[in-house]
């Protein structure tokens, strides 16, 4: 029984430019949360997706957006990269109704330059 | 608004007892998580308390007590690999986990 996967591990970027982060949940699980971890702090809620559609978002702008496949996997996008995007991205996978337990991927990291 | 308060540091010997604890204002408050997370893994769930009292899970208990806003995580007989970060996270009525910024645990020998 896999557990949550993410790709790629380490990802290095220039600002403005674009980048699509990977998700794929735990088996069984239905409900994806993202979420970005600055250096040194806690992770930081982005948004989550439910049935292929956004059901919560944190306090994130626009240029991150995301999308939720059949199988339950799942995309973040990041447009117009800053500096400060740079960050730990994890992904979390849940049952609905059973949030308050998710189980982490290994996190993407990602350096903009 | 919402925020959780922890400690940023707790420093303990090997063996010995160590309590992280966790405050919390926000309304519509639905349960209180903790997690671990060791430095440059992902973070691992350990507990959940959507009730009052303690909940036990070997080496590792969490208390929460919503008329005072508090909770803890109780780590007894303490290793070398209990070293790292510990989060508590509040679940809220929309279901999202509300982030603590972490204690990190130093075991000393």
């Amino acid at each position: 029984d896999a557990g949550v996967t993410q790709s790629p591990t380490h990802l290095i970027k220039t600002r403005g430019q674009q980048v699509t982060l990977r998700c794929s949940p735990k088996s069984g699980h239905d409900t994806v949360s993202w979420y970005q971890q600055a250096l040194g702090q806690g992770p930081q809620f982005i948004f989550q997706y439910y049935e292929e559609e956004e059901r919560q978002r944190g306090n994130f702008p626009d240029r991150f957006s995301g999308h939720q496949f059949p199988n339950y996997s799942s995309e973040l996008n990041v447009n117009a990269l800053l500096l400060g995007d740079s960050a730990l991205y994890l992904c979390a996978s849940s049952s609905s109704g059973g949030e308050e337990t998710q189980y982490f991927g290994p996190g993407t990291r990602l350096l903009v330059l | 608004g919402q925020s959780l308060e922890q400690p940023s540091e707790v420093t303990a010997v090997e063996g010995a007892i160590v309590q992280i604890n966790c405050t919390y204002q926000t309304s519509g408050f639905y349960g209180l998580s903790w997690y671990q997370q060791h430095d440059g893994g992902a973070p691992t769930f350990l507990s959940y308390n959507a009730l009052d009292g303690l909940e036990e899970t070997g080496r590792f208990s969490s208390f929460l007590s919503r008329s005072d806003s508090y909770g803890y995580l109780l780590l007894q007989e303490l290793q070398m690999k209990d070293s790292a970060s510990y989060f508590c996270a509040e679940v809220d009525s929309n279901y999202q986990l509300i982030w603590g910024a972490g204690t990190k645990l130093i075991i000393k020998p």
